[in-house]
């Protein structure tokens, strides 16, 4: 069965700083993983994906994560927080069927 | 088009009645996902469908909840009997079948429960 475990429930940085939220997964199958963004009282916004290929991968904000499997990672990493990146960040794997189960969350605080 | 839509976006109810929640999913998108999400917490597989089949339900779906999807389209989510502990952020997410299975989700639709 797959799961998905986000060390740490909070992370706060000063704005420009490095960011970088934890994420591990365990799969049977190869995974294909997920980062997700969660602003106060609205759904979820798809920041990035692994399916194949190339393990870093890129997405929205500036935003990136590298699926290591050695390590069963998939950690997010953006080089420099701005004040819009406070939110919640969820990672995610995909099942067999179809669904995504995804981790307990890691809330980001930027301060000034 | 406009994405997955919920209605209602906020729900308070007391204890003991009905509610029922609806998903309008991205209209290309044969599969639909009834999530639950707590305070604090990640969200929670309740049910999926494909097209108008129910393919898999979770065991925290209990007996007091049912969905729909009756023509394939858009989904409902039925909560008989409410409990306080029902009280959560319900949210629908869609995909297509074939791709690499990313979930595009709707705002949610929040309850309360009295």
């Amino acid at each position: 069965a797959q799961s998905v475990t986000q060390l740490g429930s909070h992370v706060s940085v000063s704005e420009g700083a490095l960011v970088l939220l934890r994420c591990n997964y365990s799969s049977s199958v190869p995974p294909y993983l997920f980062w997700y963004v969660q602003y106060p009282n609205q759904g979820l916004q798809l920041l990035l994906k692994y399916t194949t290929g190339a393990t870093l991968v890129k997405g929205i904000n500036g935003f990136e994560a590298e699926f290591k499997k050695s390590e069963t990672s998939f950690h997010l990493t953006k080089p420099s927080a701005h004040m819009s990146d406070a939110a919640e960040y969820f990672c995610a794997v995909r099942t067999q069927g179809g669904k995504l189960i995804f981790g307990q969350g890691t809330e980001l605080s930027v301060k000034p | 088009d406009t994405g997955v839509s919920q209605d209602p976006r906020h729900k308070i109810t007391k204890r003991g009645q009905n509610v029922t929640f609806r998903c309008d999913p991205i209209s290309e998108h044969n599969r639909l996902y009834w999530y639950r999400q707590t305070l604090g917490q990640g969200p929670e597989f309740l049910t999926y469908f494909q097209n108008e089949a129910q393919l898999e339900k979770s065991r925290l779906l209990s007996d007091r909840f049912s969905a729909e999807r009756p023509k394939g389209s858009f989904s409902t989510l039925e909560i008989q009997r409410t409990e306080q502990g029902d009280s959560a952020m319900y949210l629908c997410a869609s995909s297509s079948e074939v791709g690499t299975g990313e979930l595009f989700f709707g705002e949610g639709s929040r309850l309360t429960v009295l």
